[in-house]
């Protein structure tokens, strides 16, 4: 793997409680990104980062927030958690432009909100 | 995860054979684009990468075929092996823009 860790790797947890979770690399990668997966979706973009303290929303960013306070940590938080948000999440890394371009991905993170 | 893939296409393939996955991508101005080979429980990892300036290229057992004028990618396995079971997908990205936009991906079942 790419210097990815995502953490925790499994959580379950209770509508209306707050969750967070974190992706740590060791690459020093400029970008970093929070997808989740889901059956009949694929892989949607839910925030993505291009530097510290920078963040942009992707295409499914309702519910969530992030924060990047550090090259090397991007936090994913889901204030109130909510059953649809029940989905595997995968935080990826990816270079500046000049250098490797594909984006890695951590291990995911499955989370269940009953 | 486990949960990938209960709704995705699916091509059975002999052990041995050759396996074509395909992959229609939805903006005719993307300029980059990767495959990605998923396994149960795991994340994506990556496969092979092709710019739009090339039609081809060329990794170890797997071939990348791109088609601008149809907006078409295809990966194609030789020898395929039990080890290559798994969720493919296509993503393509534009002008090294934030996002990657990802296909739906295709299951690859190995037959013994």
């Amino acid at each position: 793997d790419a210097g990815i860790t995502q953490s925790p790797r499994h959580k379950v947890t209770e509508t209306g409680t707050p969750v967070t979770l974190r992706c740590h690399q060791t690459e020093n990668h400029r970008y970093m990104y929070w997808y989740r997966q889901d059956p009949g979706h694929g892989l949607r973009l839910i925030h993505y980062s291009y530097g510290v303290k920078d963040t942009d929303k992707g295409e499914v960013s309702d519910g969530y927030s992030v924060s990047r306070s550090k090259t090397e940590d991007f936090l994913l938080t889901l204030e109130s958690a909510t059953s649809s948000q029940t989905s595997v999440y995968f935080c990826a890394i990816r270079g500046s432009q000049g250098e490797r371009t594909e984006a890695f991905f951590g291990q995911g993170t499955r989370l269940t909100v009953v | 995860g486990e949960s990938v893939g209960l709704h995705l296409p699916t091509l059975s393939v002999q052990e041995g054979d050759n396996s074509i996955i395909n992959c229609a991508y939805s903006n005719s101005a993307s300029d980059y684009f990767i495959w990605y080979k998923q396994e149960s429980g795991k994340g994506p990892q990556f496969i092979i990468d092709i710019r739009s300036n090339m039609d081809k290229r060329q990794g170890q057992r797997v071939t990348v075929l791109l088609n601008k004028t149809v907006k078409h990618l295809s990966l194609q396995i030789a020898a395929t092996q039990p080890g290559d079971s798994a969720v493919y997908f296509c993503a393509e990205n534009l002008n090294y823009g934030q996002n990657f936009v990802f296909g739906p991906g295709t299951r690859l079942s190995v037959l013994p």
